[in-house]
């Protein structure tokens, strides 16, 4: 079954700090992975992809298929971090996606 | 940039009463969704449609039917509100598999709260 788990409801960490925000899943076949991000009051928006493989706002994430993790890391969190954190995944159908129970950022100053 | 309106931002209802979520997509997009966003939980799919007069059950669809007459917009009704609906309901929509791209783009989000 297709699952997407995020151990950490809430990840607290100072300014400047590395954060790494877990993500693990389980797909039986090849998975598009995916990060969202909801800010206060803002709508959940599409952080990063793992397909473009690209660093956005200093967050980057790698696919480890051998260990089937998607782990967001940035080197040194900025309070504008602070946010909640969603893994998703997608078939290659491209039809449905499936949310783990996301993680709250606290990036204190 | 891809729109993703929702009909209320608030809302409040009465047990008993039935309630209609309007979502409403501008990019042509094949796919919509709806989604119970709760603390702790995340976002759980109640019922998704990949083309018009098409919807597939999600994980939590009891208590709730949909509708998809036109391609731009997807319906969430709640037949007979109970207090457990009070939530935050999420729409999206995604290109669908007969595209390149593949995201899912939301809505702002509709605040229900059933008294």
């Amino acid at each position: 079954a297709q699952r997407v788990t995020q151990p950490e409801k809430l990840l607290s960490v100072f300014k400047g700090a590395p954060v790494e925000l877990k993500c693990n899943y389980s797909y039986s076949g090849s998975p598009e992975l995916f990060w969202y991000v909801q800010y206060s009051r803002q709508r959940l928006q599409l952080l990063l992809r793992h397909i473009s493989r690209e660093s956005i706002k200093g967050f980057t994430a790698d696919l480890n298929k051998g260990e089937t993790s998607f782990h967001l890391k940035k080197p040194f969190a900025q309070e504008e971090d602070s946010a909640m954190y969603y893994c998703a995944l997608s078939g290659r159908n491209f039809n449905k996606f499936y949310f783990g129970s996301g993680t709250k950022l606290n990036v204190k100053p | 940039d891809v729109k993703v309106t929702q009909s209320s931002r608030y809302l409040v209802k009465r047990t008993g009463e039935k309630v209609f979520l309007e979502c409403v997509q501008d990019m042509d997009h094949e796919n919509m969704f709806w989604y119970r966003q709760d603390p702790g939980l995340g976002l759980r799919l109640i019922y998704f449609s990949y083309d018009v007069k098409m919807k597939e059950k999600g994980d939590i669809p009891e208590g709730y039917s949909v509708s998809r007459e036109k391609k731009e917009r997807f319906s969430l009704i709640l037949e007979s509100a109970s207090t457990n609906q009070t939530s935050m309901y999420l729409c999206a929509s995604s290109p669908g598999s007969l595209r390149t791209y593949n995201e899912q783009f939301f809505g702002p989000g509709t605040r229900l709260t059933v008294l």
